[in-house]
C-alpha cells in the first residue's frame, strides 16, 4: 500500500502561491494521486487528481514527476479562505472492483495570513 | 440539494449500546465509501460499495462494525456494543461511475460514546 507523507503545517500570506508536496514512495503503477481540502467540522472536498506530469483546473495545479514518487499541489494566489487542511491520497483503480489505498495521511494544515 | 447527506449529524450514546448511521449518496453515484476520522487525523477508510456489492470490508475496525447498501442507493453503518474508543466523526462519500476517484463527502456523523 502506498503510504503518504506530507508536512504537518505551512504558513503563507494572502496573494502568494503555495506549494504543498506529498511523498508516496511505493506508489503502484495503476495508482492515481488525488488531493482534498478539509475545513473544520466538514467533510473533505475534492480538489484535483492526476496520474503523471501536470494537471490544472480552475482552483489548483498538480505536478507529478516522472518517477511519481511525489506530487506537488500548487494553489495560486491564496486567500484567507484557503486556510484548511490539505490531504493527498493515493488511490488504486477503483474500477478494478477492489479499493486499494484509500487511507488519507495526516494532512498539511495551511494557514494563510493577512 | 444534490449533495451527500448523513443522518444523524450528532449521536451521543452510552457504552455498550448499538448505533446506526445512514448515508444518502448523490443520486446515480454507484460507489459509496465509509470513513472514520478522529481529531487531528486524516479520514480512515472503513469500507466501500459498488452499487449494492460490498467490495472491500477488510478495513472495518472489528466485527462490531458492519455496513449495508441493500438497494444500491442509501447505506447504513452499524456499530454494535459501542466502546469509548469508537467516538469519532463517521464520514460517507460517493463517487460517480465516470469519475470513480472523485469522491464527494457528506458532512459526517459525530459519535460520542459516554
Amino acid at each position: 500500500l502506498a503510504k503518504t507523507t506530507q508536512p504537518i503545517s505551512m504558513d503563507s500570506y494572502e496573494g502568494q502561491e503555495v506549494n504543498i508536496t506529498c511523498s508516496h514512495n511505493n506508489i503502484a503503477t495503476n495508482d492515481y494521486i488525488t488531493w482534498y481540502q478539509q475545513f473544520p467540522s466538514q467533510g473533505p472536498r475534492f480538489i484535483i487528481q492526476g496520474y503523471k506530469t501536470k494537471v490544472t483546473n480552475e482552483v489548483a495545479s498538480l505536478f507529478i514527476p516522472a518517477d511519481r514518487k511525489s506530487s506537488t499541489l500548487s494553489l495560486p494566489r491564496v486567500s484567507l479562505s484557503d486556510t484548511a487542511v490539505y490531504y493527498c491520497l493515493v488511490v488504486g483503480l477503483i474500477s478494478s472492483g477492489s479499493a486499494r489505498q484509500l487511507t488519507f495521511g495526516s494532512g498539511t494544515q495551511l494557514t494563510v495570513l493577512p | 440539494d444534490t449533495g451527500v447527506s448523513q443522518d444523524p449529524r450528532h449521536k451521543i450514546t452510552k457504552r455498550g449500546q448499538n448505533v446506526t448511521f445512514r448515508c444518502d449518496p448523490i443520486s446515480e453515484h454507484n460507489r459509496l465509501y465509509w470513513y472514520r476520522q478522529t481529531l487531528g487525523q486524516g479520514p480512515e477508510f472503513l469500507t466501500y460499495f459498488q452499487n449494492e456489492a460490498q467490495l472491500e470490508k477488510s478495513r472495518l475496525l472489528s466485527d462490531r462494525f458492519s455496513a449495508e447498501r441493500p438497494k444500491g442507493s442509501f447505506s447504513t453503518l452499524e456499530i454494535q456494543r459501542t466502546e469509548q474508543g469508537d467516538s469519532a466523526m463517521y464520514l460517507c462519500a460517493s463517487s460517480p461511475r465516470t469519475r470513480p476517484n472523485e469522491q464527494f463527502f457528506g458532512p459526517g456523523t459525530r459519535l460520542t460514546v459516554l
